[in-house]
């Protein structure tokens, strides 16, 4: 499989659990990254990790806790979220830093009940 | 704080017609990237500028770089139903990351 994939598609979850969105990229980039897409605001940079590194915290509440343990996944472990959490979640990689294009996975609609 | 400002926000109009959707701001960008992002899905990278003044085509769709890499416009010619979807620029600059706009919401009716 190419591309960005990511999972689930879509997630439903109340305010005290736990969960996990999963990205995996076949394109041999070595950066990747969580943006966060909510209606009537732009997309939002969350997290950036380069070569397994975090590079970039957009100052993001704790309850999002990224992780990347090698250059082809990356998760977002997820807790005690809130309701103005609800977004689609988009997962992104390139091949050196944010200069260079970014390929997308097609995100997780994630709803917080 | 770096600002990417798209206009118009929404737009509607009938097939066959033109438009042109603006990307703006009071930063340098070393580059400039356009991506158009339809329901349910990721943005999809449609080109990247690099150059100041630089225009590029992409069949209907004409690609422009202000000359002082602040600004950019994206000029559709005979817009097509397929042509409907979210348009993003997102710019680039010495940090390694990209910058996306507030977006261009465009709706093609046939």
């Amino acid at each position: 499989e190419t591309g960005v994939t990511q999972t689930p598609r879509h997630l439903v979850m109340g305010m005290t659990n736990k969960k996990s969105l999963k990205c995996e990229q076949h394109l041999g980039h070595n950066a990747m990254y969580w943006y966060k897409q909510s209606a009537k605001k732009p997309l939002e940079l969350m997290f950036v990790y380069s070569l397994e590194e975090r590079v970039e915290n957009n100052s993001v509440p704790s309850r999002f806790s990224p992780e990347c343990p090698n250059s082809s996944h990356l998760f977002l472990h997820l807790h005690t979220l809130q309701p103005e959490d609800s977004a689609l979640y988009l997962c992104a990689s390139s091949g050196q830093g944010g200069g260079t294009e970014a390929f997308f996975g097609q995100g997780t609609r994630l709803t917080v009940v | 704080t770096q600002l990417l400002e798209q206009s118009p926000q929404f737009l509607s109009i009938q097939e066959g017609e033109n438009l042109t959707v603006y990307c703006n701001s009071s930063s340098v960008f070393s580059s400039l990237q356009w991506y158009r992002q339809e329901p349910g899905e990721g943005p999809v990278l449609l080109v990247t500028v690099v150059t100041g003044g630089e225009v590029k085509k992409l069949k209907r769709l004409t690609f422009q770089f202000g000359d002082a890499r602040k600004d950019s416009s994206l000029h559709i010619t005979a817009a097509q139903p397929g042509d409907t979807g979210l348009y993003l620029c997102a710019g680039a600059y010495n940090t390694d990351k990209l910058i996306f706009g507030t977006g261009t919401r465009l709706q093609v009716f046939p």
